[in-house]
């Protein structure tokens, strides 16, 4: 299993502004992933994060509103920027040793609140 | 597309009873089934997976699945329910091959186990 560091745990933001979601890794893993679970429903796969390069987005979410970092293979970031109430979420990093066989893990979310 | 659906919003079992939560899949090729649970505030946890093998596949807390190829099923199963497993339930999928790893998730399912 791996030990995942999410920060902050919760917050409540202005519209407008950005927010930065930290993950921290105990161990290094192959892949990183950020979801995104709006409110009663399920997680949407936001993003892989790639260490090194641009991140691979799913449909539906671009860069400039969702620019992620991942400088090694422990550590990545997802920023919401110019957020609305529409950005109200929980936002969660998921890590994977492999890409196929092996189950991913999840860190405890961020749960943000646009006012 | 891959996809995941789980048919039933919710289940109500008594504690003590059996219970089973559905999902069934759709994927081109060969199918990497996992389930996880969320309890409330939390992240998710994993519960069990099938790659290969054994079609019934046991897990965490007592929970076990089935893999049925033939109806594309992976439903969750448990002999005998806790109050406790009260929580929301995951199924999700990842396809076999160069797909990058991501899981894609039903859209869960809520089990209530009253006393």
């Amino acid at each position: 299993s791996a030990v995942i560091s999410q920060k902050p745990s919760r917050d409540i933001c202005q519209r407008g502004t950005s927010l930065t979601i930290q993950c921290q890794v105990d161990s290094q893993v192959t892949m990183m992933f950020w979801y995104r679970q709006q409110p009663g429903q399920s997680l949407t796969l936001i993003a892989t994060a790639n260490q090194g390069s641009e991140a691979t987005y799913e449909s539906g979410f671009v860069i400039d509103k969702f620019p992620i970092s991942r400088p090694n293979l422990t550590f990545s970031t997802l920023t919401v920027s110019n957020m609305s109430p529409e950005d109200s979420s929980i936002y969660l990093c998921s890590v994977a040793r492999d890409s196929e066989v092996t189950e991913a893990f999840f860190g405890q979310g961020t749960r943000l609140t646009v006012v | 597309a891959q996809s995941v659906a789980q048919p039933e919003d919710q289940v109500n079992v008594a504690e003590g009873n059996p219970l089973t939560v559905k999902c069934t899949y759709s994927v081109s090729g060969n199918p990497y089934l996992f389930w996880y649970v969320q309890y409330p505030n939390r992240g998710l946890q994993f519960l069990l997976k099938y790659i290969t093998g054994d079609n019934l596949v046991k897990g965490s807390y007592g929970f076990e699945a089935e893999f049925n190829k033939s109806q594309t099923s992976f439903h969750l199963k448990k002999p005998s329910a806790l109050v406790s497993d009260s929580a929301l339930y995951f199924c999700a999928v990842r396809e076999g091959g160069n797909q990058g790893g991501k899981l894609i998730f039903g859209q869960g399912t809520e089990l209530s186990v009253k006393p």
